[in-house]
C-alpha cells in the first residue's frame, strides 16, 4: 500500500503568519505531487502542483519537494482567515493515473 | 463555462436500494475517477477511466459500478451490495497528454446517506 501520510491537526496560526504544512509519501519512484484545500462540506480544489526537487511559489503559496527525503510541504504566507480549510496531499505512485491521497492537515487561521 | 458538474448534490437511499450518481464535464478530459470520502478520512478511490468504454477497479471497487459510454460522462451506481455506502463521493477528470503528471479536477460531489 502506498502511504501518504499528514499530521491531522489542527494546525492554528495567527492572521499575518506563515503556515506550514508537511506531507512524507512511502513511494520512492512518485513523480507528481499536488496540494489541495478543501473547504468543509465542499470539494478539494487544486492549488499546487510540483514535479521537480526544490520550490515551486504561487502567489502566497510555496511547495517544497524534497524526492530524497519523500518530503513535500506547503507554505503559507501572510496566512488569512480565508485559509482555514483542510489540506490535502495527493501523490501520483506512477502505477497508474491514480492519486493517493493523505488524510489532510486542518488548518485554522486565528484574526 | 467549462467544469465538471454532479448529480444530485444531496442522495438519500434505503437499504436495499441501488442508486446511481451522476458526473459529467465538458473540459475534453480523457480520464475520470470516483473517489469517496468518509469524515476525517482522505479520499479513497473507487474506479476510473482512462478512455471510453474502459474503466479499472481502484482500492474499495466492491459493491460499485460504473461505465463511460461517452467521453463526458462517468456515472457512478452504489449497488445494495455496498454494506456502508454513506459517504461523500467525489467525481474528478484530468486532461490529456499529462501521463504521470495529471492534474485532478474535482466536481462539486454528492453526500450519500443511507436511511
Amino acid at each position: 500500500q502506498k502511504e501518504v501520510e499528514q499530521n491531522s491537526g489542527p494546525l492554528s496560526v495567527p492572521e499575518g503568519a506563515i503556515a506550514s504544512l508537511n506531507c512524507t509519501y512511502s513511494d520512492r519512484v512518485s513523480q507528481s505531487f499536488f496540494w489541495y484545500r478543501q473547504y468543509s462540506g465542499k470539494s478539494p480544489e487544486l492549488i499546487m502542483s510540483i514535479y521537480s526537487n526544490g520550490d515551486k511559489e504561487d502567489g502566497r503559496f510555496t511547495a517544497q519537494l524534497n524526492k530524497a527525503s519523500q518530503y513535500v510541504s506547503l507554505l503559507i504566507r501572510d496566512s488569512q482567515p480565508s485559509d482555514s480549510a483542510t489540506y490535502l496531499c495527493a501523490v501520483n505512485p506512477n502505477s497508474g493515473y491514480a492519486l493517493n491521497f493523505g488524510k489532510g492537515t486542518s488548518l485554522l487561521v486565528t484574526p | 463555462d467549462g467544469g465538471i458538474t454532479q448529480s444530485p448534490k444531496y442522495l438519500f437511499r434505503k437499504e436495499g436500494q441501488n442508486v446511481t450518481l451522476s458526473c459529467e464535464q465538458n473540459l475534453n478530459h480523457d480520464a475520470m475517477y470516483w473517489y469517496r470520502q468518509d469524515p476525517g478520512q482522505g479520499l479513497r478511490l473507487i474506479y476510473y477511466s482512462q478512455i471510453v468504454n474502459d474503466f479499472q477497479k481502484g482500492d474499495i471497487a466492491e459493491g460499485y459500478s460504473v461505465s463511460r459510454e461517452k467521453k463526458e460522462s462517468f456515472p457512478l451506481t452504489v449497488t445494495s451490495a455496498q454494506k456502508n455506502p454513506t459517504a461523500f463521493y467525489l467525481c474528478a477528470s484530468s486532461p490529456p497528454g499529462q501521463g504521470a503528471y495529471n492534474e485532478q479536477f474535482f466536481g462539486p460531489g454528492t453526500r450519500l446517506t443511507v436511511l
